[in-house]
């Protein structure tokens, strides 16, 4: 297993276009999450999947953003009428949980996006 | 909500020690995590604490104290490869009810000669 894959790896587009990113979780791991990292700052959640179930979704996040993971494996974000300030480094974590409680998320190299 | 905070910028000679704070506020705390990011790479683990003391793993090592939304990451024997951001994140309970990791900014390690 080569770890979690994310496609493309940047990605630069005109104001109003639509983006999609996809994310090959590693294959045991049944939780996927999406993060949204900018520079100087922390990565801030967007959404979470349980297998193919989309359990939270942050209040943040605009009705613009879109994700699904249709058979539980890989997962896309779509960015519909992308704005100048989505731009930003997306990233795509997936885990397992262990016997200790512990959700350790392995992430992957991230889809950078810029919005012109 | 959350509220995690950890300083934004550190420095540090090559072969000492650092401490790196982290306060957090939530509602539904189900652990504490720490993560080290290299410039233009993704976060890696470095370890986890759900109870109250001290986990040790090599060079680094991570405290908690749950009753004063406290922890900190130790790095001993600092070398310069250790110069990267470290994130402390906590687990806590979404809207749905499912516990997600939320991350503070980042604490920015420089270590030099």
């Amino acid at each position: 297993d080569t770890g979690v894959s994310q496609d493309p790896r940047h990605k630069i587009t005109k104001r109003g276009q639509n983006v999609t990113f996809r994310c090959d979780p590693i294959s045991e791991h049944n939780r996927l999450y999406w993060y949204r990292q900018t520079l100087g700052q922390g990565p801030e959640f967007l959404t979470y999947f349980q297998n193919e179930a989309q359990l939270e979704k942050s209040r943040l996040l605009s009705d613009r953003f879109s994700a699904e993971r249709p058979k539980g494996s890989f997962s896309t974000l779509e960015i519909q009428r992308t704005e100048q300030g989505d731009s930003a480094m997306y990233l795509c974590a997936s885990s397992f949980r262990v016997h200790s409680g512990a959700n350790v998320l392995t992430f992957g190299a991230g889809s950078r996006l810029t919005v012109l | 909500g959350q509220n995690i905070d950890q300083p934004t910028e550190m420095t540090a000679t090559e072969g000492a020690i650092v401490q790196i704070n982290c306060t957090y506020q939530t509602s539904g705390f189900n652990g504490l995590f720490w993560y080290q990011q290299h410039a233009g790479e993704a976060p890696t683990f470095l370890s986890y604490n759900v109870l109250d003391g001290l986990e040790e793993k090599g060079r680094f090592s991570s405290f908690l104290s749950r009753s004063k939304g406290y922890s900190y990451l130790l790095l001993k024997e600092l070398q310069m490869k250790d110069s990267a951001s470290y994130l402390c994140a906590v687990r806590d309970k979404g809207s749905g009810g499912s516990y997600i990791p939320t991350f503070g900014r980042g604490t920015s390690l420089i270590v030099h000669p």
